[in-house]
């Protein structure tokens, strides 16, 4: 079946430090891979996708590229705020169907 | 405001005493879903809807039930709840679950314990 492991937090980082959280993935095809953020209190919110190999997806800053020889999609950013303390969830899909297969999340702590 | 309203936010109940989740979507949505949040496994996916009266079993549906009688609504419901059901339960929904996946709207969550 599919699965996606995620590098185990918490991450702890200064302001304008560099992130990044791996992520990798197993998956029996060509899944379309996506990067979800969950801040305190709320609802997770899509961050970025990315739907085929080399695809690179971005917003708020966040990048993370489509590696299928190496079945990665790791999120990076190159200065973090205190307000990206948050838990990140990266995820898979597969089948029609919208089903998601979530890694574990990760929390970022960032501090001033 | 395009959202997904859960409800109740919070509950404590207690073993065997049947509940439901409410789940109402306002953005015309064919695709909804329940997930639950447990500490170091991510989420899990309990049951979907492809649209009104389609629904699918995910990955962890056993002591669930859901319907889907209209568009706006997916109600999960907990029979007779046990322990191992307290959760962070969260409904999402999609405009369609027929292509490539597109985005996920989440609410905001419902925090459940069974006692």
């Amino acid at each position: 079946g599919n699965s996606v492991t995620q590098m185990e937090g918490p991450v702890t980082l200064s302001e304008e430090a560099f992130l990044t959280i791996n992520c990798t993935y197993t998956a029996t095809g060509y899944p379309s891979l996506f990067w979800y953020v969950q801040y305190p209190g709320e609802g997770l919110q899509l961050l970025l996708k990315a739907t085929k190999a080399d695809d690179k997806g971005s917003n708020k800053g966040f990048e993370a590229t489509y590696r299928k020889e190496t079945t990665s999609f790791h999120l990076e950013k190159g200065s973090v705020q205190v307000s990206d303390s948050a838990v990140y969830f990266c995820a898979l899909s597969e089948h029609a169907g919208n089903m998601l297969t979530f890694g574990g999340g990760t929390r970022l702590m960032v501090k001033p | 405001e395009a959202q997904v309203t859960q409800n109740p936010r919070y509950l404590i109940t207690v073993t065997g005493k049947k509940l439901t989740v409410t789940c109402s979507q306002n953005m015309n949505h064919e695709y909804m879903s329940w997930y639950r949040q447990d500490p170091g496994l991510g989420l899990r996916q309990i049951y979907y809807s492809m649209n009104v009266e389609v629904t699918d079993k995910g990955d962890v549906p056993e002591g669930y039930k859901v319907s889907r009688k209209e568009k706006r609504n997916f109600p999960l419901i907990l029979e007779s709840p046990s322990p191992n059901q307290t959760s962070l339960y969260f409904c999402a929904s999609s405009l369609s679950g027929t292509v490539i996946p597109g985005e996920l709207f989440f609410g905001e969550g419902s925090r459940l314990t069974v006692l």
